[in-house]
């Protein structure tokens, strides 16, 4: 069965620096990956997507991922991160199942940040 | 554009009765909608698919007679939570693709939370 891997699910850091939140996933053929985060409350929002084409992705506010075939890898990066990134961030894989493309969600990574 | 709205944002509603979410898309059409789940502090839980205008096909362990879906139209599914309980408290968040997105990616409402006491 696929799946999703977020292996840290709280991750602290101090404002300005960088950071990196790991997301592996389990797959024999194409798939298709989207990074989400989620504010208190809320919906998701798309930071961004690999469907095909360059393996470094560059989303909304300053994050980018690189799609890493062999290690089955998206971990998503920001070099320098702010206090309104603190929020939950997840992992998705959207995957074909009786036809009809469906998410598989990682269990999340709660970023906080620290001035 | 590709927004998806839900109403109610909250919720709150006695034991023993029903609550009707509904989920729009506002600037595309919907040709499948879904309808996630998600705990305090866990991830989000996939409860059903719907296609318009067909029944909705439920995840393993989700009762369709507790949560019914109607996805009459392009634009507008709702879930209706019957007979609720207090577990079924919840952050009730739908999806739904269509349109520009292709079959691959999906895009989320705001989420509506349910109180029930």
């Amino acid at each position: 069965a696929q799946s999703v891997t977020q292996l840290d699910s709280q991750v602290p850091v101090f404002e300005e620096a960088p950071v990196e939140l790991r997301c592996n996933y389990s797959s024999s053929v194409s798939v298709y990956l989207f990074w989400y985060v989620q504010y208190p409350n809320q919906g998701l929002q798309l930071l961004l997507k690999y469907l095909s084409g360059s393996t470094l992705v560059k989303g909304i506010n300053g994050f980018e991922a690189e799609f890493n075939k062999s290690q089955t890898s998206f971990h998503l990066r920001k070099p320098s991160v702010h206090i309104s990134d603190t929020a939950e961030y997840f992992c998705a894989v959207s995957r074909s199942t009786s036809g009809t493309y469906k998410y598989i969600f990682g269990t999340g990574t709660r970023l906080k940040v620290l001035a | 554009g590709a927004v998806v709205s839900q109403h109610p944002s909250w919720v709150i509603c006695k034991s023993g009765t029903s609550v009707k979410i509904e989920c729009r898309s506002l600037d595309f059409q919907a040709t499948t909608m879904f309808w996630y789940r998600q705990f305090p502090k866990q991830s989000l839980m996939l409860m059903a698919t719907s296609n318009e205008g067909s029944k909705a096909t439920y995840e393993q362990g989700v009762e369709k007679d507790k949560f019914l879906i109607n996805h009459a139209s392009l634009t507008l599914s709702t879930l209706t939570v019957t007979s609720a309980h207090p577990e079924d408290s919840s952050f009730y968040i739908c999806s739904a693709r269509g349109g520009l997105a292709g079959s691959y990616e999906q895009y989320f409402g705001p989420g509506t939370r349910l109180t029930v006491t």
